[in-house]
């Protein structure tokens, strides 16, 4: 089946640091990538929609300035947290949507953890 | 804007037996998709079972169903036989054709054995 990729599975960045996280769709194109944010025990938030070849749309209350999404191929979507701070740490998971020929169906990531210290 | 509700922080099943768990959606949309996704300890997010708005007979995944009744904006996930494995947080999510999810609080089941 298809398989979405996300790298790395925890990182661990100090505090005003940039980190990057990437969402990679394996045997599949993605023209539309998603990101969420999960806090413990909590559910998933959409933080903002990743479209190939165009900036990023937003969800209310999301700071696109600190949150840079960049989708620049068709199987390749980052998020860079920049000047992170001890509550950006969360658990952030992708997920892309498969164009054709699977029912546009949708499939996530393994998520990745941040920690900021 | 959409909402999803799920009542049910946590349930407790167990082993073989069956459990239900509740959602309930807000909605203005006509044509719409509902889901129910597991999230084990892994964290990884499995697909469940899917429900097309449009179709008015239940779907059905082996030992999962779901109780859709589109007038009351409900949609229950029946998990029939349980597993140990089923242990996980179970989460209702709802989209329309921008294919953006939005998901409920989640519900923790533990399966006994």
């Amino acid at each position: 089946g298809a398989v979405v990729s996300q790298h790395p599975s925890r990182v661990i960045c100090k505090s005003g640091t940039s980190v990057k996280i990437e969402c990679r769709s394996l045997d599949f194109q993605a023209t539309t990538m998603f990101w969420y944010r999960q806090f413990p025990k909590q559910s998933l938030m959409l933080m903002a929609t990743s479209n190939e070849g165009s900036k990023a749309t937003y969800e209310q209350g999301v700071e696109k300035d600190k949150f840079l999404i960049n989708h620049a191929s068709l199987t390749l979507s980052t998020l860079t947290v920049t000047s992170a701070h001890p509550e950006d740490s969360s658990f952030y998971i992708c997920s892309a949507r498969v164009n054709v020929g699977r029912g546009n169906t949708i499939y996530f990531g393994e998520g990745s953890w941040l920690t900021v210290v | 804007a959409q909402t999803v509700t799920q009542s049910q922080p946590e349930m407790s099943v167990q082993e073989a037996e069956t459990v239900t768990l509740s959602c309930t959606y807000d909605t203005s949309e006509s044509n719409y998709y509902l889901f129910w996704y597991k999230q084990p300890p892994s964290r990884q997010m499995i697909l469940v079972i899917r429900q097309e708005a449009y179709k008015q007979q239940n779907a059905t995944e082996n030992r999962f169903s779901v109780n859709f009744q589109k007038a009351a904006k409900s949609f229950s996930l029946k998990i029939s036989d349980s597993q140990l494995g089923d242990t996980a947080m179970y989460f209702c999510a709802f989209r329309i054709n921008d294919y953006k999810l939005s998901f409920g609080a989640g519900t923790t089941v533990t399966v006994r054995a």
